[in-house]
């Protein structure tokens, strides 16, 4: 089992929808979650982390952490061409000296 | 932008060719990661390092793959005999000593190595 799922998609969206992106986790020790986004032929950019359980907005982004089901969401509000992209959860047990592990990435893309 | 940069950002290689990833992190940042994203595949931890030591190298291949961070300079990816499998996109990331945010990691723009 790996130690972090994720639907590789594609996700095909209509310009302003509302989008939802999951993975699912295994191992409870995890504490930190974190949504990067990965242009094509890019480095991945960090989104957004959050800590333990509980929701978390940055403009029409809002990451959600469930750690009773071990489960990862982000959603994206008004969706917009500019956010095709994949998007790739990741995850880490604690602050400096543990690695990140990531999800195997979903590829949005938002149709004008 | 004072990023994460690495370099060079394209390499072709014949097999049983070296190959060199250089890497040079946020400044400040004193944690360095290489990780290797093969095509429609996730991203693979290979190593971390931070200066002069190797912290977790779980990810590395036991043969032919070394890294290096040292005092001065860039952190180095070291490929050896590379194989027609080695070809594959390998960021590198930083992160702060004392990170506030968690173990979030910023990552350079990648070095594609192309073997033929």
């Amino acid at each position: 089992q790996k130690e972090v799922e994720q639907d590789p998609g594609p996700l095909s969206v209509p310009e302003g929808a509302i989008v939802s992106l999951n993975c699912t986790y295994s191992n409870s020790a995890f504490q930190y979650f974190m949504w990067y986004r990965q242009y094509s032929r890019k480095g991945p950019e960090l989104l957004m982390y959050t800590y333990s359980s509980g929701n978390k907005e940055d403009g029409r982004f809002t990451a959600q952490v469930d750690k009773s089901s071990k489960y990862i969401s982000l959603f994206i509000r008004d969706s917009q061409p500019s956010d095709s992209a994949t998007y790739l959860c990741a995850t880490s047990r604690n602050t400096g000296g543990f690695k990140t592990i990531f999800g195997a990435g979903t590829r949005l893309f938002v149709k004008a | 932008n004072a990023g994460v940069m690495q370099n060079p950002r394209h390499l072709v290689r014949r097999r049983g060719q070296e190959a060199r990833l250089r890497c040079s992190p946020v400044k400040g940042h004193s944690h360095v990661y290489w990780y290797r994203q093969l095509p429609e595949e996730g991203l693979k931890f290979m190593v971390y390092l931070q200066k002069e030591n190797i912290i977790d190298e779980s990810g590395m291949p036991k043969e032919r793959f070394s890294a290096e961070f040292p005092k001065e300079g860039p952190s180095i990816l070291r490929i050896q005999q590379v194989v027609r499998g080695d070809s594959a996109a390998y960021f590198c990331a930083s992160s702060p000593r004392d990170s506030i945010s968690g173990n979030t990691i910023y990552f350079g723009e990648g070095s594609w190595l192309t073997v033929v």
